[in-house]
């Protein structure tokens, strides 16, 4: 199994919601990332977990806050959005946190409205 | 942020052309450089791993070289087909950066 799942694939939500994007690979990958990418610019680095401890937090605001609750799983938790926020949001993984090709879910599109 | 520079933005070539595309990064403190492909409504998919100067790698009709000294890579696609019709991402890692950054990519459509 060669796949990074994530759900849901489309999520609308207000800024008082509070909702959750998943991420599961079988692959047993021991590195897994969030980015977010806005239209037409670079997907962004958000959160690296490695071995199920956060390694990278790029400065993310705390409305972002991710959990690794093990090697397969990586959610990110969602609350008091902004509209700004609104993007497409990808979960990577790699066999280690290194030089390694990254696998790539399909993404969640977040709207904030 | 280092800056990862991909050009053109977008390219459109018909059936059975080659075309090519560059990515350009920081030649300092280089680690490695990622190629992927981003086909529309699906994953990125890695395409190449790329870590030494003069490296260069295929995969089927796409090839990759790499020149780490003066920091740019370049992506062909020989006799492009409608199923090349993806956004070509690349990623730069380097010592000092500690993650990959990803320029902004290269659509292309290849018109049958």
């Amino acid at each position: 199994d060669t796949e990074v799942t994530q759900t849901p694939k489309h999520l609308v939500m207000g800024m008082t919601n509070k909702k959750s994007l998943k991420c599961e690979q079988h692959m047993g990958h021991r590195a897994m990332y969030w980015y977010k990418q806005k239209a037409k610019k670079p997907p962004e680095l958000m959160f690296v977990y490695s071995y199920e401890k956060l390694s990278i937090n790029e400065s993310v605001p705390s409305r972002f806050s991710p959990e690794c609750p093990n090697s397969s799983l990586l959610n990110l938790h969602l609350h008091a959005l902004q509209p700004e926020d609104s993007a497409l949001y990808l979960c990577a993984s790699s066999l280690s946190e290194s030089k390694m090709a990254q696998y790539f879910g399909p993404g969640t599109r977040l709207l904030v409205l | 942020i280092l800056n990862v520079e991909q050009s053109p933005q977008s390219l459109h070539v018909q059936e059975g052309d080659s075309t090519n595309f560059t990515c350009s990064f920081p030649s300092s403190n280089f680690y490695a450089l990622h190629w992927y492909r981003w086909e529309t409504a699906k994953s990125p998919e890695a395409l190449f791993v790329m870590t030494l100067n003069g490296d260069e790698k295929k995969k089927g009709r796409i090839s990759a070289t790499l020149n780490t000294k003066e920091g740019y890579s370049y992506l062909y696609i020989k006799g492009s087909q409608p199923e090349d019709s993806a956004t070509y991402l690349c990623a730069h890692y380097s010592n000092t950066g500690n993650q990959f950054y990803f320029g902004t990519g290269t659509s292309l459509t290849v018109i049958p």
